[in-house]
Protein backbone atom coordinates (compact mmCIF):
# COMPACT_ATOMS: atom_id res chain seq x y z
CA UNK A 1 0.00 0.00 0.00
CA UNK A 2 1.34 3.45 -1.05
CA UNK A 3 1.18 6.05 1.76
CA UNK A 4 2.74 9.29 2.03
CA UNK A 5 2.89 9.88 6.55
CA UNK A 6 3.49 13.59 7.39
CA UNK A 7 4.96 14.65 10.32
CA UNK A 8 2.53 16.68 12.73
CA UNK A 9 0.83 19.92 13.34
CA UNK A 10 3.00 23.14 13.73
CA UNK A 11 2.40 27.04 15.21
CA UNK A 12 4.72 29.39 14.64
CA UNK A 13 5.54 32.76 15.05
CA UNK A 14 6.00 35.44 12.02
CA UNK A 15 9.53 35.63 11.17
CA UNK A 16 10.20 31.88 12.14
CA UNK A 17 10.45 28.53 10.00
CA UNK A 18 9.16 25.49 9.66
CA UNK A 19 10.25 22.00 8.81
CA UNK A 20 7.85 19.12 7.76
CA UNK A 21 8.67 15.45 6.63
CA UNK A 22 7.10 13.06 4.34
CA UNK A 23 7.98 9.60 4.48
CA UNK A 24 6.88 7.29 1.56
CA UNK A 25 6.22 3.66 1.78
CA UNK A 26 4.82 0.96 -0.49
CA UNK A 27 6.72 2.19 -3.65
CA UNK A 28 10.10 2.70 -4.85
CA UNK A 29 11.12 5.98 -3.25
CA UNK A 30 13.18 7.21 -5.96
CA UNK A 31 10.92 6.67 -8.54
CA UNK A 32 8.65 9.03 -8.37
CA UNK A 33 9.12 12.91 -8.07
CA UNK A 34 7.27 14.82 -5.07
CA UNK A 35 5.17 18.16 -5.25
CA UNK A 36 4.50 20.19 -1.90
CA UNK A 37 0.86 21.59 -2.71
CA UNK A 38 -0.67 23.91 0.52
CA UNK A 39 -4.36 25.45 1.00
CA UNK A 40 -5.57 27.82 3.46
CA UNK A 41 -8.95 27.29 4.13
CA UNK A 42 -11.49 27.22 2.04
CA UNK A 43 -9.45 27.81 -0.94
CA UNK A 44 -7.91 26.35 -4.13
CA UNK A 45 -4.49 24.02 -3.62
CA UNK A 46 -1.53 26.23 -4.60
CA UNK A 47 1.68 24.85 -5.65
CA UNK A 48 4.83 24.93 -4.18
CA UNK A 49 7.12 23.09 -5.64
CA UNK A 50 8.66 19.88 -6.85
CA UNK A 51 11.84 18.10 -6.45
CA UNK A 52 13.20 15.13 -8.31
CA UNK A 53 13.83 12.17 -5.34
CA UNK A 54 16.98 10.36 -7.68
CA UNK A 55 18.66 13.30 -8.67
CA UNK A 56 17.59 16.36 -5.96
CA UNK A 57 16.84 18.98 -8.59
CA UNK A 58 14.23 20.71 -7.81
CA UNK A 59 11.38 23.37 -9.29
CA UNK A 60 10.43 26.34 -6.56
CA UNK A 61 7.44 28.46 -7.53
CA UNK A 62 8.16 31.77 -8.07
CA UNK A 63 6.38 32.87 -5.25
CA UNK A 64 8.20 31.26 -2.89
CA UNK A 65 11.55 31.73 -4.50
CA UNK A 66 14.27 32.33 -1.87
CA UNK A 67 12.06 31.29 1.02
CA UNK A 68 11.58 27.56 0.70
CA UNK A 69 13.64 24.56 0.30
CA UNK A 70 13.14 21.05 -0.51
CA UNK A 71 15.30 18.22 -0.14
CA UNK A 72 14.87 14.38 0.79
CA UNK A 73 16.91 12.02 2.29
CA UNK A 74 16.80 8.64 0.30
CA UNK A 75 18.04 6.29 2.96
CA UNK A 76 15.03 7.40 4.86
CA UNK A 77 12.61 7.33 1.91
CA UNK A 78 11.95 10.79 3.48
CA UNK A 79 11.08 14.39 1.36
CA UNK A 80 11.18 17.85 3.99
CA UNK A 81 9.83 20.91 2.48
CA UNK A 82 11.29 24.12 4.83
CA UNK A 83 9.95 27.27 4.83
CA UNK A 84 11.37 30.41 6.20
CA UNK A 85 10.25 34.24 7.14
CA UNK A 86 6.93 33.09 7.95
CA UNK A 87 4.05 35.43 7.91
CA UNK A 88 0.12 35.09 8.34
CA UNK A 89 -0.90 34.54 4.98
CA UNK A 90 1.05 30.98 5.33
CA UNK A 91 -1.40 29.61 7.23
CA UNK A 92 -2.28 26.65 5.73
CA UNK A 93 -2.51 22.68 5.31
CA UNK A 94 0.76 21.41 3.74
CA UNK A 95 0.46 18.85 1.89
CA UNK A 96 3.35 16.48 0.03
CA UNK A 97 2.01 14.45 -3.06
CA UNK A 98 3.83 11.97 -5.00
CA UNK A 99 4.28 13.24 -9.15
CA UNK A 100 2.23 10.63 -11.51
CA UNK A 101 4.22 8.09 -13.60
CA UNK A 102 2.20 9.56 -16.33
CA UNK A 103 3.06 13.62 -15.63
CA UNK A 104 6.06 13.24 -13.01
CA UNK A 105 6.35 16.85 -12.97
CA UNK A 106 2.97 18.13 -13.47
CA UNK A 107 0.31 15.65 -11.76
CA UNK A 108 0.27 14.17 -8.37
CA UNK A 109 -1.57 10.39 -7.60
CA UNK A 110 -1.27 10.13 -3.85
CA UNK A 111 -1.31 12.60 -1.06
CA UNK A 112 0.19 12.99 2.63
CA UNK A 113 -2.42 13.48 5.47
CA UNK A 114 -2.00 17.24 5.34
CA UNK A 115 -0.21 19.14 8.00
CA UNK A 116 -1.18 22.22 9.23
CA UNK A 117 0.75 25.06 10.16
CA UNK A 118 -0.37 28.41 12.04
CA UNK A 119 1.34 31.24 12.14
CA UNK A 120 0.68 33.64 14.71
CA UNK A 121 2.04 36.15 16.31
CA UNK B 1 0.72 32.66 -14.03
CA UNK B 2 -2.11 30.58 -16.11
CA UNK B 3 -5.44 31.65 -14.91
CA UNK B 4 -8.07 28.99 -15.16
CA UNK B 5 -11.83 29.82 -14.31
CA UNK B 6 -13.89 27.03 -13.33
CA UNK B 7 -18.02 27.43 -13.68
CA UNK B 8 -19.75 26.35 -12.14
CA UNK B 9 -18.38 26.95 -8.25
CA UNK B 10 -21.21 24.77 -6.91
CA UNK B 11 -23.76 22.54 -7.70
CA UNK B 12 -26.33 20.25 -6.51
CA UNK B 13 -27.81 17.28 -8.57
CA UNK B 14 -29.52 14.13 -8.00
CA UNK B 15 -28.10 10.58 -8.24
CA UNK B 16 -27.66 9.67 -11.80
CA UNK B 17 -27.69 13.11 -13.16
CA UNK B 18 -25.35 14.10 -15.39
CA UNK B 19 -23.20 16.55 -13.86
CA UNK B 20 -20.49 19.26 -16.09
CA UNK B 21 -18.10 21.41 -15.20
CA UNK B 22 -15.81 23.45 -17.50
CA UNK B 23 -12.82 25.04 -17.22
CA UNK B 24 -11.52 28.16 -19.16
CA UNK B 25 -7.74 28.56 -19.34
CA UNK B 26 -6.63 32.72 -19.69
CA UNK B 27 -3.99 31.07 -22.46
CA UNK B 28 -3.51 28.19 -24.83
CA UNK B 29 -2.25 25.26 -22.38
CA UNK B 30 -2.67 22.78 -25.26
CA UNK B 31 -4.04 19.35 -23.35
CA UNK B 32 -1.27 20.04 -20.54
CA UNK B 33 -4.60 19.85 -17.97
CA UNK B 34 -5.77 17.27 -15.24
CA UNK B 35 -8.55 16.91 -13.20
CA UNK B 36 -8.53 16.13 -9.26
CA UNK B 37 -11.54 15.10 -6.59
CA UNK B 38 -11.30 16.72 -3.30
CA UNK B 39 -13.08 15.29 -0.29
CA UNK B 40 -13.08 17.36 3.01
CA UNK B 41 -10.01 16.90 5.08
CA UNK B 42 -8.12 14.65 2.29
CA UNK B 43 -4.97 15.72 -0.37
CA UNK B 44 -6.62 16.37 -4.09
CA UNK B 45 -6.92 13.06 -5.85
CA UNK B 46 -6.11 12.83 -9.67
CA UNK B 47 -9.24 11.49 -11.21
CA UNK B 48 -7.62 12.61 -15.11
CA UNK B 49 -4.36 13.58 -16.82
CA UNK B 50 -3.36 15.21 -19.99
CA UNK B 51 -7.09 15.95 -21.01
CA UNK B 52 -9.09 12.75 -21.04
CA UNK B 53 -6.99 9.76 -19.36
CA UNK B 54 -8.35 7.79 -16.53
CA UNK B 55 -6.04 7.16 -13.89
CA UNK B 56 -5.69 4.06 -12.94
CA UNK B 57 -8.41 2.50 -11.07
CA UNK B 58 -11.09 5.68 -11.30
CA UNK B 59 -14.41 4.39 -12.69
CA UNK B 60 -15.28 5.25 -16.09
CA UNK B 61 -18.62 7.40 -15.45
CA UNK B 62 -15.45 10.44 -14.86
CA UNK B 63 -14.87 11.65 -18.45
CA UNK B 64 -12.94 15.00 -19.44
CA UNK B 65 -12.75 16.38 -22.95
CA UNK B 66 -11.45 19.63 -24.98
CA UNK B 67 -8.07 21.50 -26.09
CA UNK B 68 -6.29 24.56 -26.06
CA UNK B 69 -8.55 27.23 -23.67
CA UNK B 70 -11.41 25.07 -22.90
CA UNK B 71 -12.46 22.29 -20.80
CA UNK B 72 -15.15 20.22 -19.82
CA UNK B 73 -15.22 17.11 -16.68
CA UNK B 74 -18.04 15.21 -16.83
CA UNK B 75 -19.51 12.93 -14.36
CA UNK B 76 -22.20 10.86 -16.60
CA UNK B 77 -24.09 9.13 -13.52
CA UNK B 78 -23.53 11.04 -9.85
CA UNK B 79 -23.27 8.80 -7.15
CA UNK B 80 -23.10 9.23 -3.41
CA UNK B 81 -19.48 9.09 -3.54
CA UNK B 82 -19.20 11.60 -5.35
CA UNK B 83 -19.24 14.39 -3.24
CA UNK B 84 -16.83 16.70 -2.97
CA UNK B 85 -15.11 19.47 -4.89
CA UNK B 86 -13.42 18.92 -8.36
CA UNK B 87 -10.66 20.86 -9.68
CA UNK B 88 -8.95 21.26 -13.00
CA UNK B 89 -5.40 21.98 -12.75
CA UNK B 90 -2.70 22.90 -15.56
CA UNK B 91 1.43 22.46 -16.22
CA UNK B 92 1.69 23.88 -19.52
CA UNK B 93 3.37 26.43 -17.47
CA UNK B 94 5.40 27.12 -13.86
CA UNK B 95 3.35 27.37 -11.34
CA UNK B 96 1.16 24.70 -11.91
CA UNK B 97 -1.95 26.98 -11.09
CA UNK B 98 -5.68 25.25 -10.29
CA UNK B 99 -9.26 26.50 -11.04
CA UNK B 100 -11.38 27.63 -7.84
CA UNK B 101 -13.35 24.27 -7.63
CA UNK B 102 -16.92 22.71 -8.37
CA UNK B 103 -18.16 21.85 -4.79
CA UNK B 104 -20.90 19.10 -6.12
CA UNK B 105 -23.47 18.13 -3.74
CA UNK B 106 -26.71 16.29 -3.69
CA UNK B 107 -29.92 17.42 -4.33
Amino acid sequence: QVLLVQSGAEVKKPGASVKISCKASGYTFISHAIHWVRQAPGQRPEWMGWINLAYGNTKYSQKFQGRLSLTRDTSASTAYMELSSLRSEDTALYYCARGSLEVPAGAFDIGGQGTMVTVSS
Amino acid sequence: DIQLTQSPSSLSASIGDRVTITCQASQDISNYLNWYQQKAGEAPKLLIYDVSNLETGVPSRFSGSGSGTDFTFTITSLRPEDIATYYCQQYENLPLTFGGGTKVDIK
